[in-house]
C-alpha cells in the first residue's frame, strides 16, 4: 500500500491562531486525498475530499472557511485550521486513495491541542 | 442514521483462539467493504477488503465473510495474537466518489 506521512505529529497552539497540517504521499501520486478527524473513543469523521488541482469538497457541517484545504500537487495536501478554538482540539488524519480501488491508506495522524 | 454498525464496542479473546468481529449495514447500494485496524494515536491500517460480488476473502490469518442477504459481514482472525489487540473498523463504499462510511469500531483485546 501507499506510504503516507503527516506533519506535525503533535501541535499545541493558542486560541485564535492558525495551524497547518501537511499530508504527503511518499510513494504514490494521489489525485484524491481525504481529511478526517477523530474524537476520543469515536469513529472517524470525514471532513472533506481533497482533489488535486481543484477545490476540496466539504462534508455537511464542516466550515470550509475554517478548515482550509489545499491540494496543490499529487503528493501534498494541507489542512489549515484557522482561528483555532479549544473545541477544534482533535486527532486529524489524512488518507490517500489508491488508484482504481476503494482502499485508502492513512497517515499517522496529527494531534492538535488548542489552549 | 448509522449506515454501518458495529454493535460490539469491545471483544475479549484468548490468545490462539479465533476472533470474530461483526459489522452490519443498511444501505444495499454498498458494493465494497473494508476492515481497518487502528492503534491509539495512529492512523488506521488497511487489513482486508471484499467486493459485493464475493462472499469470502482470505489473507493469511484474516478472513472476511460477506452475507449480502443479511447485510452482514464479519472478520475472522485465527489464531489471535497479542499484537492483534487494537480497534477494528468496518467501512463500506458505494458509488464513484470512493468515500468510506465507517462503523464505530470494536476494541479487540487478546488475553495471554
Amino acid at each position: 500500500g501507499a506510504v503516507v506521512s503527516q506533519h506535525p505529529s503533535r501541535v499545541i497552539c493558542k486560541s485564535g491562531t492558525s495551524v497547518k497540517i501537511e499530508c504527503r504521499s511518499l510513494d504514490f501520486q494521489a489525485t484524491t486525498m481525504f481529511w478526517y478527524r477523530q474524537f476520543p473513543k469515536q469513529s472517524l469523521m470525514l471532513m472533506a475530499t481533497s482533489n488535486e488541482g481543484s477545490k476540496a469538497t466539504y462534508e455537511q457541517g464542516v466550515e470550509k472557511d475554517k478548515f482550509l484545504i489545499n491540494h496543490a500537487s499529487l503528493t501534498l495536501s494541507t489542512l489549515t485550521v484557522t482561528s483555532a478554538h479549544p473545541e477544534d482540539s482533535s486527532f486529524y488524519i489524512c488518507s490517500v486513495l489508491a488508484g482504481g480501488s476503494y482502499e485508502q491508506y492513512f497517515g499517522p495522524g496529527t494531534r492538535l491541542t488548542v489552549t | 442514521d448509522q449506515q454501518v454498525k458495529q454493535n460490539s464496542p469491545s471483544l475479549s479473546v484468548q490468545e490462539g483462539r479465533i476472533s470474530i468481529l461483526n459489522c452490519d449495514y443498511t444501505n444495499s447500494m454498498f458494493d465494497y467493504f473494508l476492515w481497518y485496524k487502528k492503534y491509539p494515536a495512529e492512523g488506521p491500517t488497511f487489513l482486508i477488503s471484499i467486493s459485493s460480488i464475493k462472499d469470502k476473502n482470505e489473507d493469511g490469518r484474516f478472513t472476511v465473510f460477506l452475507n449480502k442477504s443479511a447485510k452482514h459481514l464479519s472478520l475472522h482472525i485465527v489464531p489471535s495474537q497479542p499484537g492483534d489487540s487494537a480497534v477494528y473498523f468496518c467501512a463500506a463504499s458505494a458509488g464513484s466518489n470512493y468515500q468510506l462510511i465507517w462503523g464505530a469500531g470494536t476494541k479487540l483485546i487478546i488475553k495471554p
